[in-house]
């Protein structure tokens, strides 16, 4: 079946330091891949998309890359700071479809 | 520009009361909408999505239903809430175009359901 899952339920980096989050999936041949921010109690909002034809894609302090041999999109947050604590969530759109499923989240705390 | 509303933002209910959840999509037109759930601390679980006026995809076997009555407008409901119902439920749209496109999905602001 399908499955999109992000390793680490919850992740804590000092302040300045390049938070790294990773999203896994099996059983997709997605053409695209996106991640979204959430804070606690809103709605997730869209950061990046990155295709499947592109390795690394890059806003301001974030950066994603995707590997679609690994089936693997890697996130980052470099000189992280307490405005980046949130949770973070990929999202795939199901080939096909108009579906999108979204990974269980990384709950990124930064400290001070 | 496109905005989701998204009503009522909390609600608390009995067991076996009514659910109608409302969602209306402004600033475009032949939206795909969805309903998400999320269980605390848990991820974005799909329940429905709809392409358009009366088409309603259901994604989770449960006592949930969705409508869509009006081409932004996105209707929750349930005849008897139970208390595994209780969580946060949010509405979205895209503008999906096809595979390729790329379009992201927006979504609301969240309703919280508590079922006691």
């Amino acid at each position: 079946s399908q499955k999109i899952e992000q390793n680490s339920e919850a992740l804590n980096i000092q302040e300045g330091k390049t938070a790294t989050l990773t999203c896994n999936y099996t059983n997709y041949s997605p053409a695209y891949l996106q991640w979204y921010r959430q804070d606690p109690g809103r709605g997730p909002v869209f950061l990046l998309l990155i295709r499947e034809n592109e390795k690394e894609k890059r806003k301001e302090r974030l950066k994603v890359t995707f590997d679609t041999t690994l089936k693997q999109s890697l996130f980052h947050i470099t000189a992280s700071q307490p405005a980046d604590s949130a949770t973070y969530l990929c999202a795939l759109l199901t080939s096909g479809t108009y579906k999108y499923i979204f990974g269980t989240g990384t709950r990124l705390k930064v400290l001070a | 520009s496109q905005t989701i509303h998204q009503w009522p933002a909390t609600l608390v209910q009995p067991v076996g009361s009514p659910l109608s959840l409302e969602c209306t999509v402004e600033g475009t037109s032949n939206p795909n909408l969805y309903w998400y759930r999320q269980a605390a601390g848990r991820g974005l679980q799909l329940l429905f999505y709809s392409v358009g006026i009366g088409q309603i995809s259901s994604e989770v076997p449960q006592n949930l239903s969705a409508s869509r009555p009006q081409d932004r407008q996105f209707i929750l409901s349930s005849k008897k809430l139970l208390l595994s119902d209780s969580g946060f439920y949010l509405c979205a749209w895209s503008d999906f175009q096809g595979p390729r496109s790329g379009n992201t999905i927006y979504f609301g602001e969240g309703s919280w359901l508590t079922v006691v």
